[in-house]
């Protein structure tokens, strides 16, 4: 079965500096997606980045950038020039790419970011 | 312009009486997704609907059931809700169930049990 781990509970940054959020996870498939999903206080969560296991190159949309290390299974984010509306709940997920569970997303225990002014 | 609506956002239900939380979409998605959010933990998916089947995760209670009358519209259903299930129940779609489809959530609807 394939598991999600996010190592930090909680983090703090400083508006404007640039902070990463750990994931690694644990899969036996070679083919796969990954996720980072925001989750804002009382707000829907949104997506904020998707990565391709079999494509190298790291996705990035804006001001956030995944380090995608398929060997080591580590998938971090990068929120560069951090706004105080990146304050949220970042969840790291995993998404296998066929084999009957190919549309679950299977979550980490989240990150919870606090962006300080 | 809210995609994936949910309601009510918070319920409060007494310990035992039947619940039912409301999932509404206005994307015309064909997949809906039922997931439960405990503090502190990982959302886990309880079931989805794939237009009109429904598929159940092996580990998800028999207290927890679901409808999907139509396509814009899916609920959940607790039938005798325990302490346990107090919860974040969040609803999501996607345009369809492969590999990569993005899923779009609602706000979730919270949920007490006295």
């Amino acid at each position: 079965a394939q598991t999600v781990t996010q190592s930090q509970p909680e983090m703090s940054v400083q508006e404007a500096e640039t902070v990463t959020l750990s994931c690694t996870y644990d899969t036996s498939e070679s083919n796969y997606y990954l996720f980072w999903y925001k989750q804002p206080p009382s707000r829907q969560m949104i997506l904020v980045i998707r990565q391709e296991a079999y494509k190298q190159q790291n996705a990035t949309e804006n001001r956030f950038s995944v380090n995608f290390q398929k060997a080591a299974k580590s998938f971090s984010l990068k929120i560069s020039d951090s706004q105080l509306g990146d304050t949220a709940m970042y969840f790291c997920a995993f998404m296998p790419f066929y084999g009957g569970s190919q549309g679950n997303l299977i979550f980490g225990k989240g990150t919870k970011l606090s962006v300080k002014p | 312009d809210a995609m994936v609506i949910q309601n009510p956002r918070y319920q409060v239900t007494q310990f035992g009486k039947p619940v039912t939380l409301s999932c509404s979409q206005t994307l015309n998605h064909n997949v809906m997704y039922w997931y439960q959010q405990k503090s502190s933990q990982a959302p886990k998916l309880l079931f989805h609907y794939y237009d009109k089947d429904f598929n159940n995760e092996a580990d998800t209670p028999d207290n927890f059931q679901s409808r999907r009358p139509n396509t814009s519209f899916c609920f959940l259903d607790i039938r005798s809700p325990g302490l346990g299930d107090a919860a974040m129940y969040l609803c999501a779609t996607s345009r369809d169930w492969t590999g990569g489809d993005i899923q779009y959530f609602g706000a979730g609807t919270r949920l007490s049990v006295l």
